[in-house]
């Protein structure tokens, strides 16, 4: 009964080599997060999904790119990962873009870059 | 810009101590604030959320109290048991809808 599934749950690739990280949700919510989270630091916010509409975080690097392709999932794009990209990525959703509403997370992909 | 500061960093508690977990925040214009628990290599689970018009949650053996004039939140473990070991992350939510999280607290509770 898992309600945001990450995939994969560890990834390894190369210095400059592009990776996408996978989300999906079952809860038929609208806005869905993507964070990064370095060791024994707090997750950061990357950018976020209102259904369609993508808003990008102000310091989120530009080798960062997101897309979603319908209500059920969201990707995670590295176009060129560096060493400094190694953490772990969360996903998240939620029903709606407000403060009042839980967020739900993944159990996160952890990316190593070699 | 909101900071959120947990302290302390790491706790190390025998089976059945009761124990206090502190978050304060530097903003105190917030709208809620969630307490999340994050096992090692895995994802978040929350654990309580407290509206700004609140003063405290309560599920189980946790309570947590928010006192937002002061900037501050505790996380209250009643007899801790071996499986509430895990980071304990606290988190505000503020006008923007985002959330900004603080690095967390690992605890460890020894059987």
């Amino acid at each position: 009964d898992a309600m945001v599934i990450q995939n994969p749950r560890y990834q390894v690739t190369q210095f400059g080599k592009p990776v996408t990280l996978s989300c999906s949700q079952t809860l038929n919510h609208n806005v869905m997060y993507w964070y990064q989270q370095k060791s024994s630091q707090a997750p950061k916010l990357l950018f976020h999904y209102y259904d369609k509409d993508f808003n990008n975080e102000a310091d989120t690097p530009d080798n960062f790119q997101s897309r979603r392709p319908n209500t059920s999932f969201c990707f995670l794009d590295i176009r060129s990962p560096g060493l400094g990209d190694a953490a772990m990525y969360l996903c998240a959703t939620s029903r709606e873009v407000s403060i009042q509403e839980t967020q739900y997370f993944g159990p996160g992909t952890r990316l190593l870059v070699l | 810009k909101q900071e959120v500061t947990q302290i302390p960093a790491a706790l190390s508690v025998p089976e059945g101590e009761n124990l206090v977990l502190n978050c304060s925040f530097t903003d105190s214009a917030i709208y809620n604030l969630q307490w999340f628990r994050q096992d090692p290599g895995k994802g978040l689970t929350s654990l309580l959320l407290i509206q700004s018009s609140q003063r405290e949650q309560t599920s189980g053996r946790l309570n947590a109290s928010l006192d937002k004039s002061s900037g501050r939140s505790t996380l209250y473990i009643a007899a801790s048991q071996p499986g509430d070991s895990a980071t304990y992350l606290c988190a505000v939510g503020g006008s923007n809808y985002k959330l900004t999280f603080g690095k967390g607290t690992l605890l460890t509770v020894n059987p």
